[in-house]
Protein backbone atom coordinates (compact mmCIF):
# COMPACT_ATOMS: atom_id res chain seq x y z
CA UNK A 1 0.00 0.00 0.00
CA UNK A 2 1.40 3.58 -1.17
CA UNK A 3 0.29 4.99 2.51
CA UNK A 4 -2.36 7.48 3.26
CA UNK A 5 -1.69 10.31 0.66
CA UNK A 6 -2.76 13.93 0.96
CA UNK A 7 -3.00 16.62 -1.96
CA UNK A 8 -1.04 18.81 -2.46
CA UNK A 9 1.68 18.89 -0.96
CA UNK A 10 2.10 23.02 -0.74
CA UNK A 11 -0.90 25.35 -0.92
CA UNK A 12 -0.23 29.68 -1.18
CA UNK A 13 -3.51 31.08 -0.95
CA UNK A 14 -4.79 34.81 -0.83
CA UNK A 15 -6.83 35.31 2.47
CA UNK A 16 -10.45 35.26 1.74
CA UNK A 17 -9.95 32.31 -0.80
CA UNK A 18 -11.55 29.00 -0.25
CA UNK A 19 -8.71 26.11 0.30
CA UNK A 20 -9.73 22.03 0.29
CA UNK A 21 -6.82 19.87 1.20
CA UNK A 22 -7.82 16.00 0.03
CA UNK A 23 -6.51 12.50 2.09
CA UNK A 24 -7.07 9.01 0.71
CA UNK A 25 -6.49 6.45 3.78
CA UNK A 26 -4.70 3.37 3.58
CA UNK A 27 -7.61 0.85 1.98
CA UNK A 28 -9.03 -0.99 4.94
CA UNK A 29 -8.61 1.48 7.63
CA UNK A 30 -11.93 2.44 9.44
CA UNK A 31 -10.66 5.29 11.13
CA UNK A 32 -9.51 8.37 9.78
CA UNK A 33 -7.90 11.72 11.55
CA UNK A 34 -7.49 15.48 10.52
CA UNK A 35 -4.66 16.96 12.56
CA UNK A 36 -3.16 20.93 12.49
CA UNK A 37 0.72 21.34 13.34
CA UNK A 38 1.58 24.95 14.15
CA UNK A 39 4.78 25.80 16.69
CA UNK A 40 1.99 27.59 18.71
CA UNK A 41 0.00 24.72 19.52
CA UNK A 42 1.79 21.81 18.38
CA UNK A 43 -0.08 19.17 16.90
CA UNK A 44 -4.05 19.54 17.13
CA UNK A 45 -6.88 16.98 16.67
CA UNK A 46 -9.66 18.58 14.60
CA UNK A 47 -11.95 15.94 13.94
CA UNK A 48 -11.99 12.16 13.00
CA UNK A 49 -13.81 9.86 11.36
CA UNK A 50 -15.26 6.12 12.05
CA UNK A 51 -16.39 4.08 8.55
CA UNK A 52 -17.31 7.63 7.16
CA UNK A 53 -19.05 9.00 10.06
CA UNK A 54 -17.72 12.59 11.98
CA UNK A 55 -17.51 11.30 15.33
CA UNK A 56 -15.70 14.26 17.23
CA UNK A 57 -15.43 17.72 15.23
CA UNK A 58 -14.68 19.25 18.86
CA UNK A 59 -11.11 20.45 17.52
CA UNK A 60 -12.87 22.39 14.39
CA UNK A 61 -11.62 25.84 15.34
CA UNK A 62 -14.34 27.92 13.93
CA UNK A 63 -17.07 27.36 11.40
CA UNK A 64 -15.09 28.69 7.91
CA UNK A 65 -13.60 24.49 8.66
CA UNK A 66 -15.29 21.84 7.66
CA UNK A 67 -14.83 17.96 6.43
CA UNK A 68 -16.44 15.63 4.69
CA UNK A 69 -15.79 11.87 4.48
CA UNK A 70 -18.05 10.69 1.16
CA UNK A 71 -16.27 7.22 0.84
CA UNK A 72 -14.08 5.18 2.62
CA UNK A 73 -11.22 6.06 0.59
CA UNK A 74 -11.41 9.97 0.58
CA UNK A 75 -11.55 13.12 2.85
CA UNK A 76 -11.48 16.66 2.48
CA UNK A 77 -10.90 19.30 4.63
CA UNK A 78 -12.44 22.72 3.48
CA UNK A 79 -11.59 26.09 5.06
CA UNK A 80 -13.50 29.04 3.58
CA UNK A 81 -12.70 31.97 3.98
CA UNK A 82 -9.42 31.50 4.71
CA UNK A 83 -7.18 33.75 6.93
CA UNK A 84 -3.33 34.21 7.81
CA UNK A 85 -3.82 32.46 11.33
CA UNK A 86 -4.77 29.27 9.20
CA UNK A 87 -1.27 28.94 7.59
CA UNK A 88 0.07 25.42 9.10
CA UNK A 89 0.59 21.84 8.15
CA UNK A 90 -2.35 19.96 8.16
CA UNK A 91 -1.69 15.72 8.33
CA UNK A 92 -4.46 13.68 7.67
CA UNK A 93 -4.03 9.90 9.61
CA UNK A 94 -5.86 6.57 9.56
CA UNK A 95 -5.52 3.70 11.71
CA UNK A 96 -7.58 -0.04 11.24
CA UNK A 97 -9.30 -0.29 14.31
CA UNK A 98 -9.50 1.94 17.77
CA UNK A 99 -8.11 1.84 20.80
CA UNK A 100 -4.91 0.13 20.58
CA UNK A 101 -3.74 0.27 16.74
CA UNK A 102 -1.56 2.74 15.46
CA UNK A 103 -2.30 5.37 13.39
CA UNK A 104 -0.47 6.11 9.93
CA UNK A 105 0.06 9.41 8.76
CA UNK A 106 0.08 11.44 5.81
CA UNK A 107 3.25 13.59 4.26
CA UNK A 108 0.99 16.68 5.27
CA UNK A 109 -0.48 19.87 3.39
CA UNK A 110 1.61 22.74 4.42
CA UNK A 111 -1.27 25.41 4.03
CA UNK A 112 0.60 29.42 3.45
CA UNK A 113 -2.52 32.11 3.67
CA UNK A 114 -1.02 35.15 2.46
CA UNK B 1 -10.59 13.79 28.82
CA UNK B 2 -7.12 12.44 27.96
CA UNK B 3 -3.88 13.89 27.76
CA UNK B 4 -0.18 13.38 27.87
CA UNK B 5 2.47 15.76 28.53
CA UNK B 6 5.93 16.23 27.75
CA UNK B 7 7.41 17.94 29.89
CA UNK B 8 10.72 18.84 28.03
CA UNK B 9 10.73 21.39 25.00
CA UNK B 10 14.03 20.01 23.96
CA UNK B 11 17.03 16.98 24.66
CA UNK B 12 20.26 17.69 24.09
CA UNK B 13 22.79 14.34 24.48
CA UNK B 14 26.13 13.38 22.99
CA UNK B 15 26.35 10.63 20.25
CA UNK B 16 26.86 7.22 22.29
CA UNK B 17 25.00 8.41 25.28
CA UNK B 18 22.03 7.19 26.65
CA UNK B 19 18.74 9.32 26.06
CA UNK B 20 15.55 9.87 27.49
CA UNK B 21 12.55 11.97 26.23
CA UNK B 22 10.09 11.73 28.66
CA UNK B 23 6.12 11.92 28.77
CA UNK B 24 3.24 11.40 31.38
CA UNK B 25 -0.15 10.74 30.79
CA UNK B 26 -3.89 11.59 32.34
CA UNK B 27 -6.57 8.88 31.59
CA UNK B 28 -9.58 7.62 32.72
CA UNK B 29 -8.86 3.65 32.37
CA UNK B 30 -6.27 1.97 30.98
CA UNK B 31 -4.66 3.75 28.14
CA UNK B 32 -2.66 3.05 24.96
CA UNK B 33 0.48 5.02 24.60
CA UNK B 34 2.35 5.78 21.67
CA UNK B 35 5.59 7.35 20.46
CA UNK B 36 6.13 8.86 16.89
CA UNK B 37 9.06 10.51 15.85
CA UNK B 38 8.79 13.47 12.96
CA UNK B 39 11.95 14.40 10.60
CA UNK B 40 11.95 17.91 9.14
CA UNK B 41 8.71 18.41 6.47
CA UNK B 42 7.91 15.07 6.63
CA UNK B 43 5.03 13.50 8.31
CA UNK B 44 4.71 11.44 11.95
CA UNK B 45 6.18 8.02 12.08
CA UNK B 46 5.28 5.16 14.47
CA UNK B 47 7.94 3.88 17.19
CA UNK B 48 6.21 1.80 19.64
CA UNK B 49 3.06 1.00 21.76
CA UNK B 50 2.47 -0.07 24.73
CA UNK B 51 -1.23 -2.08 25.22
CA UNK B 52 -1.19 -4.39 27.82
CA UNK B 53 1.54 -6.51 29.65
CA UNK B 54 5.21 -6.07 29.85
CA UNK B 55 5.95 -2.26 31.31
CA UNK B 56 8.95 -2.40 28.70
CA UNK B 57 8.33 -2.14 25.02
CA UNK B 58 10.83 -2.46 22.26
CA UNK B 59 10.41 -0.80 19.31
CA UNK B 60 11.80 0.49 15.52
CA UNK B 61 15.73 1.85 15.66
CA UNK B 62 16.72 0.23 19.02
CA UNK B 63 14.27 2.48 20.59
CA UNK B 64 12.42 1.09 23.62
CA UNK B 65 9.76 2.54 26.35
CA UNK B 66 8.98 2.00 29.68
CA UNK B 67 5.23 1.99 31.17
CA UNK B 68 4.92 3.02 34.74
CA UNK B 69 1.42 2.83 35.91
CA UNK B 70 2.46 4.44 39.46
CA UNK B 71 4.08 7.51 38.08
CA UNK B 72 1.33 7.43 34.83
CA UNK B 73 4.60 7.54 32.59
CA UNK B 74 5.71 6.55 29.49
CA UNK B 75 9.51 7.42 28.78
CA UNK B 76 11.23 6.65 25.35
CA UNK B 77 14.62 5.65 25.54
CA UNK B 78 17.64 4.51 23.53
CA UNK B 79 20.90 2.92 25.37
CA UNK B 80 23.40 4.72 22.26
CA UNK B 81 22.01 7.79 20.68
CA UNK B 82 23.15 8.62 16.94
CA UNK B 83 22.94 11.82 14.96
CA UNK B 84 20.45 10.84 13.07
CA UNK B 85 18.08 10.32 15.69
CA UNK B 86 17.68 13.90 15.92
CA UNK B 87 14.19 14.51 15.33
CA UNK B 88 10.92 15.71 16.82
CA UNK B 89 9.38 13.25 19.39
CA UNK B 90 5.49 12.92 20.30
CA UNK B 91 4.08 11.01 23.03
CA UNK B 92 0.14 9.62 22.45
CA UNK B 93 -2.88 8.60 23.96
CA UNK B 94 -5.49 6.24 22.95
CA UNK B 95 -8.38 5.49 25.05
CA UNK B 96 -11.75 3.90 24.42
CA UNK B 97 -13.38 7.51 22.70
CA UNK B 98 -10.67 6.03 20.06
CA UNK B 99 -9.18 9.38 19.24
CA UNK B 100 -5.63 9.78 19.23
CA UNK B 101 -4.16 12.84 21.36
CA UNK B 102 -0.48 13.72 21.31
CA UNK B 103 2.17 15.79 23.54
CA UNK B 104 3.47 19.11 22.47
CA UNK B 105 6.86 17.17 21.15
CA UNK B 106 10.03 17.04 22.30
CA UNK B 107 13.20 18.07 19.79
CA UNK B 108 16.07 15.71 20.86
CA UNK B 109 18.92 16.83 19.29
CA UNK B 110 22.15 14.54 19.74
CA UNK B 111 25.74 16.19 18.72
CA UNK B 112 28.47 14.46 17.36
Amino acid sequence: DAGVIQSPRHEVTEMGQEVTLRCKPISGHDYLFWYRQTMMRGLELLIYFNNNVPIDDSGMPEDRFSAKMPNASFSTLKIQPSEPRDSAVYFCASSVLGGSTEAFFGQGTRLTVV
Amino acid sequence: AQSVAQPEDQVNVAEGNPLTVKCTYSVSGNPYLFWYVQYPNRGLQFLLKYITGDNLVKGSYGFEAEFNKSQTSFHLKKPSALVSDSALYFCAVRVVSNDMRFGAGTRLTVKP
